[in-house]
């Protein structure tokens, strides 16, 4: 079936420096690829999507490109702030139940002043 | 701009009590879903709806069940609760859902603690 392998985390990092975060995908078909974010004590929201293969989405600095070949979305940003600290969730969209997303298991970023 | 509200926000739980989530959108959405989050385990969906007057069972449905009352709203019932159903729940709704790229917008979430 479909998944999402991300890496584990805790990430920590000092402010401005450079982010990567790892995503890779098993799925059948052309799923959507979607990165969310989730700050402490609040629900997900969407920071990116990429619908096809080559798309780049990006979003208040942060990018991440839809690469089919090595079926990977990872999740970039060149220069992190503290206020970056959360949760980052890969998820793709599973066309066999109306939508619904699969999610990886989240990555917790933390960035120090 | 409301979105997706969802409530309670937190509730503790005796095991073997019931209650229901209440999950409402205003968003004109057709596909709503209700997920699970436990630490180290990502999101898991419990059940979703893709229109009104219907439901399906997702990865994690045992222990709860659904109405879809109207196009605004979902609810969750956990009729016996049990400890391991303690979790952060997360209503979310989207337009046609994900497949074509449209966005799942979520709600707050709602924290449950069963003892």
């Amino acid at each position: 079936g479909n998944s999402v392998t991300q890496m584990e985390g805790p990430v920590t990092l000092s402010e401005e420096a450079f982010l990567t975060i790892n995503c890779t995908y098993t799925a059948t078909g052309y799923p959507s690829l979607f990165w969310y974010v989730q700050y402490p004590g609040e629900g997900l929201q969407l920071l990116l999507k990429a619908t096809k293969a080559d798309d780049k989405g990006s979003n208040k600095g942060f990018e991440a490109t839809y690469r089919k070949e090595t079926t990977s979305f990872h999740l970039e940003k060149g220069s992190v702030q503290v206020s970056d600290s959360a949760v980052y969730f890969c998820a793709l969209s599973d066309q066999g139940s109306q939508g619904n997303l699969i999610f990886g298991k989240g990555t917790k970023l933390s960035v120090k002043p | 701009n409301a979105g997706v509200t969802q409530t309670p926000k937190f509730q503790v739980l005796k095991t073997g009590q019931s209650m229901t989530l209440q999950c409402a959108q205003d968003m004109n959405h057709n596909s709503m879903y209700w997920y699970r989050q436990d630490p180290g385990m990502g999101l898991r969906l419990i059940y979703y709806s893709a229109s009104e007057g219907t439901t399906d069972k997702g990865e994690v449905p045992n222990g709860y069940n659904v109405s879809r009352l109207n196009k605004r709203e979902f609810s969750l019932r956990l009729e016996s609760a049990a400890p391991s159903q303690t979790s952060v729940y997360f209503c979310a709704s989207s337009g046609m859902g994900g497949r074509s790229g449209n966005t799942i917008y979520f709600g707050e979430g709602s924290w449950l603690t069963v003892v």
